[in-house]
């Protein structure tokens, strides 16, 4: 039972595109939500995270959208471009939580 | 350069023979743990461990053993590899107050016949 639900699997944009990622989760007592980015024969790095008090945060041009209620979250990639190529992880982690808890992933392609 | 490393990257094995992959970390962290990454499935956690010689079990431990002696070294151990243990590995650590940031190794992809 996957306690994070990530969608979509896969996504194809061109350069320039907006490539959504959503993620849901179940547990209430989940207290930080990051994003990790994957490239090819690399290991995650963390992206960037969020707290359930917030409703968004950006970096760049990657925006996090919460919807607390709702128990959503979303990553935004602005002006995607080829480099953003990756495959993208939501987490989620309890306050002084051992553990990540990982959505199973979203392969993103931005086209030239 | 602050780093996790792992080894070795590439493993392949047959069923029941023992083997050990090595992670290693030089940025004091107290937080290890290992996760198992496989299609569709996420990164699951296999074992972590808060500090030298305290580990614990993650959500999918059947199978493993670690062990942390030292603070940089966290050993995965499989004593009997099965087929089904075939997948993508990942060592991580994190400072104790920020386990939402962990810092992953490049991966060991073991296969095991």
């Amino acid at each position: 039972q996957q306690q994070v639900k990530q969608s979509p699997q896969s996504l194809i944009v061109q350069k320039g595109g907006i490539p959504i990622i959503n993620c849901a989760y179940e547990n209430t007592a989940f207290d930080y939500f990051p994003w990790y980015q994957q490239f090819p024969g690399k290991g995650p790095a963390l992206l960037i995270a969020i707290r359930p008090d917030v409703s968004e945060k950006k970096e760049g041009r990657f925006t996090i959208s919460f919807n607390k209620s709702a128990k959503q979250f979303s990553l935004h990639i602005m002006d995607s471009q080829p480099g953003d190529s990756a495959t993208y992880f939501c987490a989620a982690i309890k306050a002084a939580g051992n553990k990540l808890t990982f959505g199973g992933g979203t392969r993103v392609l931005v086209k030239p | 350069e602050a780093q996790v490393t792992q080894n070795p990257r590439y493993l392949i094995t047959v069923t029941g023979k023992k083997l050990t992959v090595t992670c290693s970390q030089n940025m004091n962290h107290e937080y290890m743990s290992w996760y198992r990454q496989d299609p569709g499935l996420g990164l699951r956690q296999i074992y972590y461990s808060m500090n030298v010689e305290v580990t614990d079990k993650g959500d999918v431990p059947e199978g493993y053993k670690v062990s942390r002696k030292e603070k940089r070294n966290f050993p995965l151990i499989l004593e009997s590899p099965s087929p089904n243990q075939t997948s993508l590995y990942f060592c991580a650590s994190s400072f104790s107050g920020g386990r939402y940031e962990q810092y992953f190794g490049p991966g060991t992809r073991l296969t095991v016949t």
